[in-house]
């Protein structure tokens, strides 16, 4: 029982520099989330994706991208690094049946980013 | 999107303390709501859920009532404990997840 699998877990990145969150999930989800969430703050969104080949922007998109090209696999890149990007990003994914009725999401450990 | 508004804190309570974290919801119609606990170090879980208007979750000994009337879904439970130290977020559970700014509770012994 995998779940939420992000990789990796830790990374020191130097200002400039660009790297892949990877994010993957076994459950068949149809929702994936990425979310930071600074030191003592709460999760903010960063992008979300309702399904294969569908993304859309959440809270505070700027300098990330993603892409969806499987239902499994959501990956957060981020082209130039800065140190406003140092933070503790989380992926989720959950399951929408339809209507208002969505399932819990399901989070992985995290993945802590230091931009120096 | 739908959006929620929580009690901040951080809120500190004694062992066997009565808790009640507040929160508020703003939708179009009435979405499942939710309750995550993140422990430290630690991605959020799920604590709770209610999935319809006059639902009530329950879990751990938390519970939460889903009132329509009052757009509420108030997270309470009787008597705490040190190891229920953690951050509680709440959460519709809508297209865009988006979350309230959490609650960090300690209880002390």
């Amino acid at each position: 029982n995998a779940g939420v699998t992000q990789t990796p877990k830790f990374r020191i990145l130097k200002i400039g520099q660009s790297m892949t969150l990877q994010c993957t999930q076994d459950m068949n989800h149809n929702y994936m989330y990425w979310y930071r969430q600074d030191p003592g703050m709460g999760l903010k969104l960063i992008y979300y994706s309702v399904g294969a080949g569908i993304t859309d922007k959440g809270e505070v998109p700027n300098g990330y991208n993603v892409s969806r090209s499987t239902t499994e696999d959501f990956p957060l890149r981020l082209e130039l690094a800065a140190p406003s990007q140092t933070s503790v990003y989380f992926c989720a994914s959950s399951y929408f049946k339809g209507g208002r009725v969505n399932t819990e999401a399901f989070f992985g450990q995290g993945t802590r980013l230091t931009v120096v | 999107g739908d959006s929620v508004t929580q009690m901040e804190g951080p809120v500190t309570l004694s062992e066997e303390a009565f808790l009640t974290i507040n929160c508020t919801y703003t939708a179009t119609g009435y979405p499942s709501l939710f309750w995550y606990v993140q422990y430290p170090g630690e991605g959020l879980q799920l604590l709770l859920k209610a999935t319809k208007a006059d639902d009530k979750g329950s879990n751990k000994g938390f519970e939460a009532t889903y009132r329509k009337e009052t757009t509420s879904f108030h997270l309470e439970k009787g008597s705490v404990q040190v190891s229920d130290s953690a951050v509680y977020f709440c959460a519709p559970g809508d297209n865009d997840m988006r979350f309230g700014a959490g609650t960090r509770l300690t209880v002390k012994p």
